[in-house]
């Protein structure tokens, strides 16, 4: 079925510096979304994205956070400056409408720590 | 609040035994979603249930919309379906909020 790839799959970053989470939607695709795992706690949304617009947003998407999407390549999410408690599995989908029928492909996610 | 919730938080069984997953959602919503989580953490599309029963095999999704529940229902459980049972509701623009999740354990 379509797959959604996220690079890296690890990231051990220190407090303080900025990181990219990178994610290459399915490619048809024109709704983005990043969701936030924190190790054994649910999942939970952070932010969704369409034509260059950031759709709705949760109370998790801190103001150190941003996503863009530049010239149909990587949909990405950055964290500037990055904090202890942003250490978690953070997850990329994607979708191609958001009608009834239109599920959300998932990524493997990317596993972020933060020293 | 806690939107969705998930019940039971863990279960085991052995193989061959029947699991009933529920959950419980208190707000309005548009459709019902039933996610896998892999051991490894990437999540499959299980059901996409907003009313009703649909089956796909050993699996069985019932949804009551006026009563905010569902189910999934794995008849003759393997070995291979341990893992962790995730629902989820969509609401606007397709955002989805998940319960905390069933995770489920076959022994042989």
């Amino acid at each position: 079925g379509p797959k959604v790839l996220q690079i890296p799959s690890h990231q051990i970053i220190d407090m303080g510096q900025m990181v990219t989470l990178n994610c290459d939607p399915v490619s048809n695709h024109l709704y983005f979304y990043w969701y936030k795992q924190i190790l054994g706690q649910q999942m939970e949304f952070l932010v969704n994205f369409y034509n260059g617009k950031v759709m709705e947003k949760s109370k998790l998407f801190k103001d150190q956070f941003s996503v863009e999407r530049p010239d149909g390549s990587y949909f990405t999410l950055k964290i500037q400056p990055t904090a202890l408690e942003d250490s978690a599995v953070y997850f990329c989908a994607s979708s191609l409408g958001t009608g009834g029928g239109d599920t959300q492909y998932f990524g493997p996610g990317t596993r972020l720590l933060v020293l | 609040g806690q939107q969705v919730q998930q019940s039971p938080t863990s279960l085991v069984l052995q193989e061959g035994e029947n699991a009933e997953l529920q959950c419980n959602f208190s707000t309005s919503l548009n459709s019902m979603q039933w996610f896998y989580q892999r051991p490894g953490g990437s999540l499959v599309s299980v059901f996409y249930n907003p009313s009703g029963t649909k089956q796909s095999g050993r699996l069985t999704s019932t949804t009551v919309i006026k009563e905010r529940r569902s189910s999934l229902h794995i008849s003759s459980s393997q070995i291979t379906d341990s893992g962790t049972y995730l629902c989820a509701i969509r609401s606007n623009y397709n955002v989805l909020y998940f319960g905390s999740g069933t995770k489920l354990t076959v022994e042989p």
